[in-house]
């Protein structure tokens, strides 16, 4: 069975240090993964997918996720925070064809000035 | 402009009065989904679909019903809402067969109160 898990609910990071939310997953087959973010009172923007190919994934507001397939891993990273990009971040993953999507738990980020 | 668009945006209702929440989507995708959003669970599945007359429970099924007639239409049904039904609900769409790659498309949230 499939299965995503984002084991911090919250990351504090002062702004302009580097960022990491992390996520693990669990699939059989080649895994598709993705990360979305939530701001208050919105429904989730996509950010970035791993399909193939390269392990570091470039997605939008300068974010990049690394792949790691020996550790089963696909975390988030930031070289820079920014105070706006405080949310809510979740991750995904698929496997195979007409497959369902399966979220991890969710985790805060928190950027202080 | 593609577009999942969920109606209501907010709803407060009383026990076991049936309720729809509405999902349309233009962009032909076969994969369509309800999520229930509650603090500190995350998202969790409440029913997804393939295509048109295929659906399937996901992790939160129980006290939902969902029908899929017609491909951009999804919508989810309480036939009697109870107080725990009281979340944030959020329909998505992806592309289906052939295309595990593709992201999910979320609408914007119906918040619903069930006192």
């Amino acid at each position: 069975a499939q299965s995503v898990a984002q084991p911090e609910d919250q990351v504090n990071v002062a702004e302009g240090n580097p960022l990491t939310v992390k996520c693990t997953y669990s699939v059989s087959g080649n895994p598709y993964l993705f990360w979305y973010v939530q701001y208050p009172n919105r429904g989730l923007q996509f950010l970035l997918k791993y399909i193939t190919g390269d392990n570091l994934v470039k997605g939008s507001y300068g974010f990049e996720a690394e792949f790691n397939k020996s550790q089963t891993s696909f975390h988030l990273k930031k070289p820079s925070a920014l105070v706006s990009d405080s949310a809510l971040y979740f991750c995904a993953v698929r496997s195979g064809s007409a497959s369902k999507i399966i979220f991890g738990s969710g985790t805060r980020l928190s950027i202080r000035p | 402009e593609a577009q999942v668009t969920q109606n209501p945006r907010y709803l407060i209702t009383v026990t076991g009065k049936k309720l729809t929440v509405t999902c349309s989507q233009n962009m032909n995708h076969e994969y369509m989904s309800w999520y229930r959003q509650d603090p500190g669970l995350g998202l969790r599945q409440i029913y997804y679909s393939m295509n048109v007359e295929v659906t399937d429970k996901g992790d939160v099924p129980e006290g939902y019903k969902v029908s899929r007639k017609e491909k951009r239409n999804f919508p989810l049904i309480l036939e009697s809402p109870s107080p725990n039904q009281t979340s944030l609900y959020f329909c998505a769409t992806a592309r289906g067969q052939g295309g595990p790659s593709s992201e999910a498309f979320f609408g914007q949230g119906t918040r619903l109160t069930v006192v």
